[in-house]
């Protein structure tokens, strides 16, 4: 049971582009979530979060948005540039409810900015 | 301030023998969380300890596998026996506060080669 779906593994964007990145959820007891950037054979790297009681949150090139009816939330880039090329993971946590603060990830996209 | 430090970085195993992981959380953070991501995969929720205690082994394989976050030291998950299956790459994050909605961070990884 996928309770986190990003269901584009790939996506391509010119650089001074927008990289929009999609991902979708199932459980309504979500009430936070982030997005991280991995590139291979590193960790992940914590990148911008959402609370649920907002709609958008923005840090610099990078806002996120959420919409709670929809279950689904988005990353936006703006302008990309190549040094953003790498693996994106939504990630979902019911903290505020289980207290454990525990991550669902998403399978992860795949973002190539072209120079 | 030393980011979330694990070894080995790359461990290769022959079928039937025991892999050790180690994980020294972030200073200051005693939560320490174990993923494990499988080729072409997200990253999957193991298990969550606190010094001394596991608070959620949920994700945790009902066999071979174990973890423990002793008083002095790093946090430790144990697969014995491994097998083929086991060849993963296996991330610890360590967070402050679980629960307040604060991001994990994440450590290189382990990758294990299971022979």
């Amino acid at each position: 049971d996928q309770q986190v779906k990003q269901n584009s593994p790939s996506l391509s964007v010119q650089e001074g582009r927008i990289s929009i990145l999609n991902c979708d959820y199932t459980n309504s007891m979500f009430d936070y979530f982030l997005w991280y950037k991995k590139y291979p054979a590193e960790g992940p790297t914590f990148l911008i979060s959402i609370s649920s009681i907002k709609d958008k949150n923005e840090d610099g090139r990078f806002t996120v948005f959420l919409n709670k009816s929809a279950k689904h939330l988005s990353l936006h880039i703006v302008p990309s540039q190549p040094g953003d090329s790498a693996v994106y993971f939504c990630a979902a946590s019911d903290g505020y409810s289980s207290n454990t603060g525990k991550l669902i990830f998403g399978q992860g996209t795949t973002l190539q900015v072209k120079p | 301030n030393a980011g979330v430090m694990q070894n080995p970085r790359h461990l290769v195993r022959r079928r039937g023998q025991e892999a050790r992981l180690r994980c020294s959380p972030m200073k200051g953070h005693s939560h320490v969380y174990w993923y494990r991501q499988l080729p072409e995969e997200g990253l999957k929720f193991m298990v969550y300890l606190q010094k001394e205690n596991i608070i959620d082994e949920s994700g945790m394989p009902k066999e071979r596998f174990s973890a423990e976050f002793p008083k002095e030291g790093p946090s430790i998950l144990r697969i014995q026996q491994v097998v083929r299956g086991d060849s993963a790459a296996y991330f610890c994050a360590s967070s402050p506060l679980p629960g307040t909605n604060t991001e994990a961070f994440f450590g290189q990884g382990t990758r294990l080669t299971v022979v």
